[in-house]
């Protein structure tokens, strides 16, 4: 069925410095979600790309959708030590709209 | 504030024991969703529920494993005869278009805190 590859699956970066975690599909995707996750919390809801090309910014964070939609990126720059935890790229599959995740970037963030 | 409510959030129990974790979301909603996540996974979509039909099973989901949602309120997950294997983060999402008023945003999935269970 269908899935996503996530890489890296870890990062470790200095305080300031920039980070990009990539999600890619070999299939067309309908949309992509992100979202993040703490040490020993949830996940929780950053943000939806569903057009083809789409860039989304939230504060120091840049979310891309691809042209083709077989692949997005989130891109944080300046990282805190706040950005700490692990970051997920899913997208729904079905007409149950279920969730299908990556298996994630894990962000360490050294002050 | 999630908007969902799970409980317990920790259980460790001895294996072959029964357990029920329960999800309450706090506002009227249509679309249920349990999840399990392992150490150094993403979550896996175990059951979907709309309202109060089941109306789609992983085949993660064992003949040990049962979900309600009887009022298509609340729900429950319940694992018999649990095994090591079952350790795990259970999550419960909903996915709602709110009713006015309330706080959650269109279209937004929300994961409640999860219940984490510990088969010894």
């Amino acid at each position: 069925g269908q899935q996503v590859m996530q890489i890296p699956q870890y990062q470790h970066v200095q305080e300031g410095e920039d980070f990009t975690t990539y999600c890619n599909s070999s299939t067309t995707l309908s949309n992509i979600q992100w979202y993040k996750q703490r040490p020993g919390g949830h996940p929780v809801f950053l943000i939806q790309l569903v057009k083809s090309g789409e860039v989304k910014k939230q504060k120091r964070l840049t979310f891309q959708f691809g042209e083709a939609k077989k692949n997005s990126s989130l891109h944080i720059t300046a990282t805190q030590t706040t950005d700490v935890g692990t970051y997920f790229c899913a997208f729904n599959a079905g007409n149950n709209r279920k969730l299908i995740w990556g298996l994630g970037t894990s962000l360490a963030v050294n002050p | 504030d999630t908007g969902v409510s799970q409980n317990p959030r920790h259980k460790i129990t001895k294996r072959g024991q029964n357990v029920t974790f329960r999800c309450d979301p706090i506002s009227e909603h249509n679309r249920l969703y349990w999840y399990r996540q392992t150490l150094g996974q993403g979550p896996e979509f175990l059951t979907y529920f709309q309202n109060e039909a089941q109306l789609e099973k992983s085949r993660l989901l064992s003949d040990r494993f049962s979900a309600e949602r009887p009022k298509g309120s609340f729900s429950t997950l319940e694992i018999q005869r649990t095994e090591q294997g079952d350790s795990a983060m259970y999550l419960c999402a909903l996915n709602t278009t709110p009713n006015p008023g309330t706080p959650l945003l269109g279209n937004t999935i929300y994961f409640g805190e999860g219940s984490w269970l510990t088969v010894v």
